[in-house]
């Protein structure tokens, strides 16, 4: 099994909510990625899980909060988001080894309105 | 943090090989370089990376220079399904960030 899991597939959101994107992997990695993707550029690093530990925050607003409950899984828990934030989330997990390849998930697509 | 810089788009005809090249001038001792492909806003898919030596996998062939400031992905006989934008990364060394290039968008013709 070598699939990243992403729930929901799309999500429209408004200003006010609080919502949450799910990840999961079965692969026994130990790292986990959150990436921002806008339309027509590259994905973007959010944050970084080690261990289920953040190690890296790239220097994302608070209203995006990460949190890695398990090996398995990783949630990026949303409140008063901008339209500005909407996007394509993805997720990735890899081994917590150099020179290993990532795997990402089909993405979460997040509209704020 | 190591960056890459690659082409923004190349057109390659159907059945001919890709040459896809990226300079990754500022890459250190031991960082690998990766290649992912997006099609239409999936998710990036995983093609191929490597060191130093050159690397082929049923996918694709890695062609990393003697001084490994720039590498070239060559898909050997491009298919229609192979139009995507192709992203060569470096992970930043002793970290587990992957930094994507700005990508090049390869339209395969028939």
């Amino acid at each position: 099994d070598t699939e990243v899991t992403q729930t929901p597939k799309h999500l429209v959101m408004g200003m006010t909510n609080k919502k949450s994107l799910k990840c999961e992997q079965h692969m026994g990695h130990r790292a986990m990625y959150w990436y921002k993707q806008k339309a027509k550029k590259p994905p973007e690093l959010m944050f970084v899980y080690s261990y289920e530990k953040l190690s890296i925050n790239e220097s994302v607003p608070s209203r995006f909060s990460p949190e890695c409950p398990n090996s398995s899984l990783l949630n990026l828990h949303l409140h008063a988001l901008q339209p500005e934030d909407s996007a394509l989330y993805l997720c990735a997990s890899s081994q917590e080894a150099m020179g290993v390849e990532a795997f990402f998930g089909q993405g979460t697509r997040l509209t704020v309105v | 943090d190591a960056k890459t810089t690659q082409p923004t788009s190349m057109d390659c005809a159907e059945g001919r090989a890709a040459n896809l090249p990226c300079n990754h001038s500022t890459i250190s001792g031991n960082e690998y370089v990766y290649w992912y492909r997006q099609i239409h806003s999936q998710g990036p898919q995983y093609i191929i990376h490597g060191l130093k030596n050159n690397e082929t996998n049923e996918m694709a062939s890695l062609i990393i220079t003697e001084d490994r400031k720039s590498s070239t992905l060559i898909l050997p006989h491009a298919t229609l399904r192979d139009t995507a934008v192709y992203y060569c990364i470096v992970r930043v060394r002793g970290t587990y960030k992957y930094i994507f290039g700005t990508g090049t968008r390869l339209k395969v013709l028939a």
